[in-house]
């Protein structure tokens, strides 16, 4: 298995208040995203980073930060949480994709919860 | 802009009967990879079977087979003998040869029946 932790793996959370959650990975892949997964949504893509402090938005971004200061942390940040952001997220990274293709590779989740 | 497209919101299989579940992407670009991942009730998204979009002849893995139509822009996903383990959400995805991100479908929540 592909080695990715994220922290934590379930949080309950006040609108308002900030949020950090963590992806790290032991793989040493370029490609590091942050998803979030909502029923009939599927998942969609909040931020990816290319590389050290090399990030760029998704189609969901607005709400979100992120950071990548090592290649093995990929941080992400909910400034002010509100209650649509109550969803699953879920952290993958990736290699460049080349010929025979490079597949994402998964967290095992976070689930947040604001209140 | 890249969409991709499941249309099957659930589906039912007897045991050791054989299942599609259809995916059709829109993009403009030439070279791409296309993906399906697995995810059962406890959460992971486990992935499956990949196909490039040069590559000629239908991808395989075990029971898994990926039936890609270039043309028509589909690329399904055909579970053969299915067994109940395989009852989960399945996700195809499309990844541009030059781009990074990953897009996703909305998924297709497959049970099978004993």
């Amino acid at each position: 298995d592909a080695g990715i932790t994220q922290s934590p793996r379930h949080k309950v959370t006040e609108t308002g208040t900030p949020v950090t959650l963590r992806c790290h990975q032991t793989e040493n892949h370029r490609y590091m995203y942050w998803y979030r997964q909502d029923p009939g949504h599927g998942l969609r893509l909040i931020h990816y980073s290319y590389g050290v402090k090399d990030t760029d938005k998704g189609e969901v971004s607005d709400g979100y930060s992120v950071s990548r200061s090592k290649t093995e942390d990929f941080l992400l940040t909910l400034e002010s949480a509100t209650s649509s952001q109550t969803s699953v997220y879920f952290c993958a990274i990736s290699e460049i994709q080349g010929i025979y293709g490079a597949e994402a590779f998964f967290g095992q989740g976070t689930r947040l919860t604001v209140v | 802009a890249q969409k991709i497209t499941q249309t099957q919101p659930g589906m039912f299989v007897q045991e050791k009967e054989a299942v599609t579940l259809d995916c059709t992407y829109d993009t403009s670009d030439q070279s791409y990879g296309l993906f399906w991942y697995k995810q059962p009730s406890s959460g992971e998204m486990i992935f499956l079977i990949y196909q490039g979009s040069y590559d000629e002849q239908n991808a395989t893995e075990g029971r898994y087979s990926l039936n890609f139509q270039k043309a028509r822009k589909s690329a399904n996903l055909v579970i053969s003998a299915s067994q109940l383990g395989d009852s989960a959400m399945y996700f195809c995805a499309m990844r541009p040869l030059k781009g990074n991100q990953f897009y996703f479908g909305t998924g297709t929540s497959l049970t099978v029946i004993p």
